[in-house]
């Protein structure tokens, strides 16, 4: 069975429409994280929670907005899409607090912004 | 700030020959991980190996690195390449109380029969 479940697998959304990508994982973990890669950052950063608080925002902007509604959930809302987000966006998630802290990717969200 | 620099794009290499991926990194931090990660295509990247000891080999899948902190070093090393090998590594790093990563650029491995 899958540990980090992310839906939809593909999204095609149209410019300034709005979208919610859902992750949710079952390795137990209190810290989950969403990065983001794309043909122009090939790795990207973007937000990380520990025990459902926002600890690190790399993102600059407001359009992208973390919500957890459980420990386990991590959904991330993009509000006023742009082409420029067409990315595949990569949820993961982590056990704080025991060193080597590996994270541990879900399979991604592709998604295209037309 | 920290950072990582994976200097090589894309390595090519003959299946059965030794492979290098380069990775150096800059980091205020005391306290730090280290990480391979390897992406298949359309896959999500996924640990390969993890190393925190100075000087220390790290090995699996074939795969070897030893951190070098007098060089500020993490190189990937394998000593025969295999076609399923080809696809893009990630160096990362972190700092262990934060677990904030930072990843390098990636390095596409192509290996070619």
């Amino acid at each position: 069975d899958p540990k980090i479940i992310q839906k939809p697998k593909y999204l095609v959304a149209v410019t300034g429409s709005e979208k919610i990508l859902i992750c949710e994982q079952y390795l137990g973990h209190n810290a989950m994280y969403w990065y983001r890669q794309s043909a122009k950052k090939p790795l990207e950063f973007m937000f990380s929670y520990s025990y459902q608080k926002l600890m690190d925002n790399q993102t600059a902007s407001s359009r992208f907005q973390p919500q957890s509604s459980k420990k386990n959930h991590l959904d991330l809302q993009i509000t006023a899409l742009k082409p420029d987000d067409s990315a595949t966006y990569f949820c993961a998630s982590s056990q704080p607090g025991q060193g080597q802290d590996t994270q541990y990717f879900g399979p991604g969200t592709r998604l295209l912004v037309l | 700030g920290d950072s990582v620099t994976q200097t090589e794009g894309l390595v090519t290499v003959t299946e059965g020959l030794p492979v290098k991926l380069n990775c150096t990194y800059q980091t205020t931090y005391l306290t730090i991980a280290f990480f391979w990660y390897v992406q298949y295509l359309n896959e999500a990247p996924q640990v390969l190996l993890k190393s925190s000891t100075d000087n220390k080999r790290t090995e699996h899948q074939g795969f070897h690195a030893t951190l070098h902190k007098s060089s500020s070093s993490f190189h990937l090393q394998k000593s025969s390449a295999q076609l399923s090998d080809s696809a893009l590594y990630y160096c990362a790093l972190s700092e262990v109380s934060n677990n904030r990563i930072f990843f390098g650029d990636g390095t596409q491995l192509v290996v070619k029969p």
